[in-house]
């Protein structure tokens, strides 16, 4: 599976929108990118995936790059309960199942 | 709630002693993940199971084994246990992975594993 590449942290302010960039210059045409966050050791959360068109749903929106070597999350009105660790993934079409958890981004929301 | 459920919440043990963590998946759901998250490792694959059989292994030690039972629930056995084995451990589950597909993981809320 690709590797990714995220920012170790960021900020933003409450009621604003969050982008957090990934970068995956080593995507193969069947691997997806996911994204899934933890807030303080609570159980991993998905939020999304795609693999070439942009996708949104009631969490987030994932823009991805015509060359699908980059992507980003975006938060639409970050919200404080939105403070947590940010992981993008990037998962093989045929790979059985597994993830691969790299450090992710350590959004913090401020009031 | 991702319909994920884990038992115990906590534990705390001595060295050298033996534990089992259980886990049921989601309704519906045949594929069942156990990973660890230490601090210095950060969240790592351990086993994958799919309707009851062993599909992938990741860096689960030979101390630590598996199962997934016919009503589809799993359990993690943890033996000989260390300090180092201290750790949140998740586990996560998907409809189907038995054609390769990707499939979304949805994760329950962890054990956290005190070993002193």
């Amino acid at each position: 599976d690709a590797k990714t590449t995220q920012p170790p942290s960021m900020d933003c302010a409450e009621g604003r929108a969050a982008n957090l960039p990934c970068n995956h210059s080593t995507i193969s045409g069947n691997e997806y990118v996911y994204w899934y966050r933890q807030i303080h050791s609570q159980g991993p959360q998905y939020i999304i995936h795609g693999l070439k068109n942009n996708e949104t749903n009631e969490m987030a929106s994932l823009i991805i790059t015509e060359d699908r070597k980059s992507s980003t999350l975006i938060l639409p009105h970050a919200t404080l309960r939105d403070t947590a660790v940010y992981y993008c993934i990037v998962m093989r079409g045929s790979t059985l199942g597994r993830l691969y958890f790299g450090r992710g981004t350590q959004l913090t929301v401020w009031p | 709630d991702s319909g994920v459920t884990q038992t115990p919440k906590h534990l705390i043990t001595a060295t050298g002693q033996r534990v089992t963590l259980r886990c049921s998946p989601r309704s519906g759901d045949l594929s069942v993940y156990w990973y660890q998250q230490s601090l210095d490792q950060g969240l790592q694959f351990l086993i994958q199971y799919y309707n009851g059989e062993e599909r992938a292994k990741g860096n689960i030690l030979e101390r630590f084994s598996a199962q997934q039972f016919p009503d589809l629930h799993s359990e993690l056995n943890l033996s000989s246990l260390e300090l180092g084995d201290s750790a949140l451990y998740f586990c996560a589950s998907s409809v189907d992975a038995s054609s390769g597909a990707q499939e979304t993981q949805y994760f329950g809320p962890g054990t956290r594993l005190l070993v002193l």
